[in-house]
């Protein structure tokens, strides 16, 4: 079936470090990928999305792109800041039934030191 | 803001206990969905709702019931849950497939603690 495994955490960095979160999927046919974001006690929100190959998402400085060669959409950052410290989710969809069916990595929790 | 409220956010409940929990989108989507965060655990894809008719039910014990009487509207019924059912219940929406990419909205969860 399908599935999405993302890089173990937690990360801890500095502010202004580069950073870069592993995601590989395993998926039949051509699902859409996510980065879903979770800030300290709220729920998940869409950070960027890319519905094809070679397609690359982008927002808040954080980007990702489809390699449908590798099965990845690893995210990444050039310089992170201590409000980015959150847990980070890569998720794809699965076409399969009539509505979304999104299925979630582990996430990883990211910590950004000042 | 994400369009998507959950009440209560926290809860307490004993074993024995009946509570419920409620889920109220105004996004104008035609799928709501629970899942379960349980710590060091993958989300857990427990209901899913299209045109309020359930679609997915992830083999979910029978002490949780989910009801969608609109397409606006979600609740999970608890009764006799077990310590191991604390954990941070979200709920989400979306378009229903072939009109949307499958972007997820979601709500800030509650938080439950069974004594």
């Amino acid at each position: 079936g399908n599935s999405v495994t993302q890089m173990e955490g937690p990360v801890t960095l500095s502010e202004e470090a580069f950073l870069t979160i592993n995601c590989t999927y395993t998926a039949t046919g051509y699902p859409s990928l996510f980065w879903y974001v979770q800030y300290p006690g709220e729920g998940l929100q869409l950070l960027l999305k890319a519905t094809k190959a070679d397609d690359k998402g982008s927002n808040k400085g954080f980007e990702a792109t489809y390699r449908k060669e590798t099965t990845s959409f690893h995210l990444e950052k050039g310089s992170v800041q201590v409000s980015d410290s959150a847990v980070y989710f890569c998720a794809l969809s699965d076409r399969g039934s009539s509505a979304s069916k999104i299925i979630f990595g582990s996430g990883t929790r990211l910590s950004i030191r000042p | 803001e994400t369009g998507v409220t959950q009440t209560p956010r926290h809860l307490v409940m004993g074993m024995t206990n009946k509570k419920s929990l409620k889920c109220e989108q105004h996004l104008g989507h035609n799928a709501m969905y629970w899942y379960k965060q349980s710590a060091k655990k993958p989300l857990e894809l427990m209901f899913v709702y299209s045109l309020e008719e359930r679609v997915e039910n992830n083999s979910v014990p029978s002490r949780f019931s989910p009801e969608c009487p609109n397409s606006s509207h979600l609740f999970l019924h608890l009764h006799t849950l077990q310590p191991e059912d604390s954990a941070l219940y979200l709920c989400a929406s979306s378009q229903a497939w072939g009109r949307h990419s499958g972007e997820l909205f979601f709500g800030e969860g509650s938080r439950l603690t069974v004594l």
